[in-house]
């Protein structure tokens, strides 16, 4: 089956300072990438879909001036938490999906821990 | 707004029962529905997936039923066993590798 691959696994930050996270799609093109974010015992939260090329679509209560979305390839997304907070410290994870497929495949998520 | 209800939210079994979970949507424009499988701090897993022009679907021991005029689908997971212990999250989306819209997930443990 199509591969994604987040990096980093796991990061540390202090309050204030900026994360990114990098979302791959190793051996298909990924006309779309989601973003989602998972809190503990809780389900999967989509907080955007970036299309390649184009602006992202971020769902209703997520602040886009803070978590930036960029889908400059067809192979990458990426996600930058601005001036995180301890809020912020969730599981975060991407997906990856293309024209004709229903499936989305799935990174192997990040977790954030901001200090 | 698109919305799925998931129950029951816990659900624990005797190794070889039968577990069944059940979700309901709200986006009448929903035609995929795929059934995840999510262990402590991994990715979700797809164990499996019924599109809109099917009603029953089954894979060993993991069957998902769709009832599309009462937006309700639902997992059976036969004779279970020990490994089947974890999250479950269903999920809608209007397919064509579009959003996902995930139910609230349910913690099945499976007692030896």
């Amino acid at each position: 089956g199509a591969v994604v691959s987040q990096h980093p696994s796991w990061v540390i930050c202090k309050s204030g300072t900026s994360v990114k996270i990098e979302c791959r799609s190793l051996d298909f093109q990924a006309t779309t990438m989601f973003w989602y974010r998972q809190f503990p015992k809780q389900s999967l939260m989509l907080m955007a879909t970036s299309n390649e090329g184009s602006k992202a679509t971020y769902e209703q209560g997520v602040e886009k001036d803070k978590f930036l979305i960029n889908h400059a390839s067809l192979t990458l997304s990426t996600l930058t938490v601005t001036s995180a907070h301890p809020e912020d410290s969730s599981f975060y994870i991407c997906s990856a999906s293309s024209l004709g497929f229903n499936e989305q495949y799935f990174g192997p998520g990040t977790r954030l821990t901001v200090t | 707004g698109e919305n799925v209800e998931q129950h029951p939210s816990t659900l624990s079994v005797q190794e070889g029962d039968s577990a069944v979970i059940k979700c309901t949507y709200s986006d009448s424009a929903s035609n995929y529905f795929p059934w995840y499988k999510q262990e402590l701090g991994k990715r979700p897993q797809l164990i499996i997936d019924i599109r809109s022009n099917v009603g029953e679907k089954k894979d060993q021991r993991i069957a998902v039923t769709l009832n599309k005029t009462a937006k309700h689908f639902s997992l059976h997971i036969t004779e279970t066993q020990p490994e089947d212990s974890a999250v479950y999250f269903c999920a809608a989306s209007r397919g064509g590798g579009g959003k996902l819209i995930f139910g609230q997930g349910t913690e099945l443990s499976v007692k030896p």
